[in-house]
């Protein structure tokens, strides 16, 4: 069935730091990618998606690009800040039904 | 346009008590999916309905869960006789159609069952 396998945490990074988080998947057909972030106590939000191979998602200085040779989609981003603290999630949709696969999330600690 | 809207927050249940949670989907969204994050754990697929309609419940477990979408009001995800490990948080998703290649799930900020 499908999958989604993300680096384990907690990451812990100084501020301007380059972040990388690791994200792969299995999925039967053409899945469309995410990377939603949860901040504490909060629910998930959006961060970018992809949905198709070799697509690039990209927002508020978070890139990642749709491998379908390497099944990933892992999140980047040159300098990360503080407030990127939060836990990161990885998923995939597929199918007619629109439920997304989630990832066990990774959690990103930004210090100053 | 308000967002998604999960009530309670927090919801505190005995063992063997009942406990409803409720999410009022975005304006305009007739697609809505119940995700449960256990303590530590990602998010996990419980439901998804459409008004009136369950269309894929693979997630839900079999006894004590029930979910609901009425043509009108809020949906319900009922739990009955709750036990410690149905303590988690559930969150609610809507969406405006399947998502696909242009559409988007909104989460709510999930509601926080404790079962003491």
């Amino acid at each position: 069935g499908n999958s989604v396998t993300q680096m384990e945490g907690p990451v812990t990074l100084s501020e301007e730091a380059f972040l990388t988080i690791n994200c792969t998947y299995t999925a039967t057909g053409y899945p469309s990618l995410f990377w939603y972030v949860q901040y504490p106590g909060e629910g998930l939000q959006l961060l970018l998606k992809a949905t198709k191979a070799d697509d690039k998602g990209s927002n508020k200085g978070f890139e990642a690009t749709y491998r379908k040779e390497t099944t990933s989609f892992h999140l980047e981003k040159g300098s990360v800040q503080v407030s990127d603290s939060a836990v990161y999630f990885c998923a995939l949709s597929s199918g007619n039904t629109g439920k997304l696969i989630f990832g066990q999330g990774t959690t990103l600690q930004v210090k100053p | 346009n308000a967002g998604v809207m999960q009530n309670p927050r927090h919801l505190v249940r005995r063992r063997g008590q009942e406990a409803r949670l409720r999410c009022s989907p975005m304006k305009g969204h007739s697609h809505v999916y119940w995700y449960r994050q256990l303590p530590e754990e990602g998010l996990k697929f419980m439901v998804y309905l459409q008004k009136e309609n369950i269309i894929d419940e693979s997630g839900m477990p079999k006894e004590r869960f029930s979910a609901e979408f009425p043509k009108e009001g809020p949906s319900i995800l009922r739990i009955q006789q709750v036990v410690r490990g149905d303590s988690a948080a559930y969150f609610c998703a809507s969406s405006r159609l399947e998502l696909g290649m242009n559409t988007e799930a909104f989460f709510g900020q999930g509601t926080r069952l404790t079962v003491v």
